[in-house]
């Protein structure tokens, strides 16, 4: 079965400040299809930035982006210029692709981002 | 708008009552799952179907049944409450054919059983 870690149960950044929020996985799939999901207190999951495997070139939506290390099997999430909008729960989030549509999740990494 | 419906938002059992937690999504997605979400253990699979008539289990399904008569509704059926089975629920979709969309999800259900 895949597994997903991320290291970092909390983390803290000012306001403004970059921050990295770490993610491992482990597969012997060749191309598979990796997510950051964002948890407010309002307990909606939202998509913040996804990666397919196959595409080497790092994804990224405004101030995130991602360093995919395919080798490392590693999917860390920079937020740049961190708002205090961004405090939430962080969830990486692992899908194999091909027939199997199962969706796998880290335990999460609650940010805090201080004025 | 477009998306999950969960109902309800919350909820409080006693134990060994049974109850039925609803999902329904109007984007035609055919894969649905129910995850559960606690504290440290970020979100489980419970069970997940992909089309009508057929659902499988996932990490987490004692406790737990499924039902998928339609492709817009997948409820989440609680035989016989425990207090093991405080959590945040939530349903999911997604659509097969683009699984760089990720999912959609519900807003979730609170439950308490006491």
């Amino acid at each position: 079965a895949q597994t997903v870690t991320q290291s970092q149960p909390e983390m803290s950044v000012q306001e403004a400040e970059t921050v990295t929020l770490s993610c491992t996985y482990d597969t012997s799939e060749n191309n598979y299809y990796l997510f950051w999901y964002k948890q407010p207190p309002s307990r909606q999951m939202i998509l913040v930035i996804r990666q397919e495997a196959y595409k080497q070139q790092n994804a990224t939506e405004n101030r995130f982006s991602v360093n995919f290390q395919k080798a490392a099997k590693s999917f860390s999430l920079k937020i740049s210029d961190s708002q205090l909008g961004d405090t939430a729960m962080y969830f990486c989030a692992f899908n194999e692709g091909g027939s199997n549509y199962k969706l796998t999740f880290g335990k999460g990494t609650l940010l805090t981002v201080n004025p | 708008n477009a998306g999950v419906t969960q109902t309800p938002k919350f909820q409080v059992l006693k134990t060994g009552q049974s109850m039925t937690l609803q999902c329904a999504q109007d984007m035609n997605h055919e894969y649905m799952s129910w995850y559960r979400q606690d504290p440290g253990m970020g979100l489980r699979l419970i069970h997940y179907s992909v089309g009508a008539g057929i659902t499988d289990q996932g990490e987490v399904p004692n406790g737990y049944n499924v039902s998928r008569s339609t492709t817009e509704d997948f409820p989440l059926r609680l035989l016989s409450a425990a207090p093991s089975q405080t959590s945040v629920y939530f349903c999911a979709s997604s659509q097969m054919l683009d699984p760089l969309a990720g999912y959609t999800f519900g807003s979730g259900t609170r439950l308490t059983v006491v």
